[in-house]
């Protein structure tokens, strides 16, 4: 009955290579959002969607690419990882835009050897 | 610029001490201020929010917008309370998004 759920947990692969993670929520909320918490714990936005649309696009490399089939998902997929994409991606959603918080998915930690 | 400042990486305190995580921010409008808490390898929680004025396991954080801060604040630490607290800001453009303090570990010793 998870409210935003993510896969994988854990998703170890090689330079060069392709990957995607997956998030859905079943709260009903109209924007979703994408972090990246670094190795010093920081958390920064890369994406958001609303109901489909992308509304914010924080000078995320081109590699990085975020698809909304519909407004329960959020994927998010990695061409030509590199090791400083290593982190834990967190997945996100709230009603009404930020004002009212968010729920956080529990994260995928990437490591790109 | 919007900026959320957590001066504090990492705050030690010894079990049932007073804690104050200290958090400072930039903005000019009116902010939505929160407090989100991650225990270790656990997804973030939304802790309280600014507009609620609601004490959540014992934790308070008052917004005083001549000094720009909102600071969390708990009487008595206990164990339970280790984990790393990010302060955040909404901003309130077309396209809001939460922005994060850099996040300040709270270790309780026993």
């Amino acid at each position: 009955d998870t409210a935003v759920s993510q896969t994988p947990k854990y998703l170890v692969t090689q330079m060069g290579n392709d990957k995607s993670i997956k998030c859905e929520q079943n709260l009903g909320h109209d924007t979703m959002y994408w972090y990246k918490q670094d190795s010093k714990k920081f958390l920064k936005i890369m994406f958001s969607y609303n109901n489909k649309e992308l509304i914010i696009n924080e000078t995320v490399p081109n590699r990085f690419s975020p698809k909304s089939p519909d407004k329960a998902h959020l994927n998010l997929h990695i061409n030509s990882l590199e090791l400083g994409d290593s982190a834990v991606y967190f997945c996100a959603s709230s009603q009404e835009g930020a004002d009212y918080g968010y729920t956080f998915g529990s994260g995928t930690r990437l490591t790109v050897v | 610029a919007q900026r959320v400042t957590q001066p504090e990486k990492l705050l030690s305190v010894f079990k049932g001490a007073p804690v104050e995580l200290k958090c400072n921010y930039s903005y000019s409008g009116s902010p939505e201020l929160f407090w989100y808490v991650q225990y270790s390898r656990q997804r973030l929680q939304l802790l309280l929010r600014h507009i609620s004025r609601e004490s959540i396991k014992g934790f308070t954080a008052d917004l005083n917008k001549g000094e720009t801060s909102f600071h969390l604040k708990k009487p008595f630490a206990q164990e339970e309370d280790s984990a790393m607290y990010y302060c955040a800001l909404s901003s309130d453009s077309s396209a809001s998004k939460i922005i994060f303090g850099s996040g300040t570990r709270l270790s309780i010793r026993p």
